[in-house]
């Protein structure tokens, strides 16, 4: 596609359950970025792959968090055993760069609620 | 750690006005800054990127400004309009080892009045 595709748009599960979140990036783009926003705030920064391979992971909250990116292009986002304070947006970002020197393009994100 | 503060955090004006947008960061070692707008329920749409090196960019109706030395950058809108309602974010990336990634402000809420 032309953009940057999250699925799902939504996501309502309860505490404790185990979610999946999906990015596929603008075709072409070698790094991808995962942010989490919470209500009435920025961003804040979860992982970064360049390539398959996370080279940053250091904004991953706590274990219960985990990313994968197989063949490097689409990724996916896990959480086990969901928490309230998990709900939030989660943002996926490609860039045909590495690092912050160049624009990154974001996706509608994925509302993740937890009950 | 990098704070990223913007001001105000809501904004109303009538159509047609020019209006500036504000956002200052603590630590001045950037390696670039972004201007992204957000609609509500949305993602992120990149306005305008600054280079370090650069003092200013603009596109169309928008100009950005980057001042290092003093943290602050900001984001003029011309002759305003309705659809320029939205939330406005700014986001800085470091210049150091391992900086891979931009730290966010909370944002600007711009509402346009018809």
């Amino acid at each position: 596609g032309a953009g940057v595709s999250q699925t799902p748009s939504n996501k309502v599960t309860e505490k404790g359950k185990y979610v999946e979140l999906r990015c596929d990036p603008i075709s072409g783009h070698t790094a991808l970025y995962w942010y989490r926003q919470s209500l009435g705030q920025g961003p804040e920064f979860l992982i970064y792959f360049q390539g398959t391979g996370a080279a940053d992971d250091s904004g991953l909250p706590n274990d219960r968090f985990f990313a994968v990116r197989p063949e490097g292009s689409v990724s996916t986002l896990k959480i086990q055993r969901t928490e309230r304070g998990d709900s939030a947006v989660y943002l996926c970002a490609s860039s045909p760069v590495t690092g912050v020197t160049g624009e990154l393009f974001f996706g509608e994100g994925s509302r993740l609620t937890v009950l | 750690k990098q704070e990223v503060t913007q001001i105000p955090a809501a904004l109303s004006v009538p159509e047609g006005e020019n209006l500036v947008l504000n956002c200052s960061f603590t630590d001045s070692a950037i390696y670039n800054l972004q201007w992204f707008r957000q609609d509500p329920g949305k993602g992120l749409t990149s306005l305008l990127l600054i280079q370090s090196s650069q003092r200013e960019q603009t596109s169309g109706r928008l100009n950005a400004s980057l001042d290092k030395s003093s943290g602050r950058s900001t984001l003029y809108i011309a002759a305003s309009q309705p659809g320029d309602s939205a939330t406005y974010l700014c986001a800085v990336g470091l210049r150091r080892t391992g900086a891979n990634n931009l730290f966010f402000g909370t944002g600007t809420r711009l509402t346009v009045i018809p």
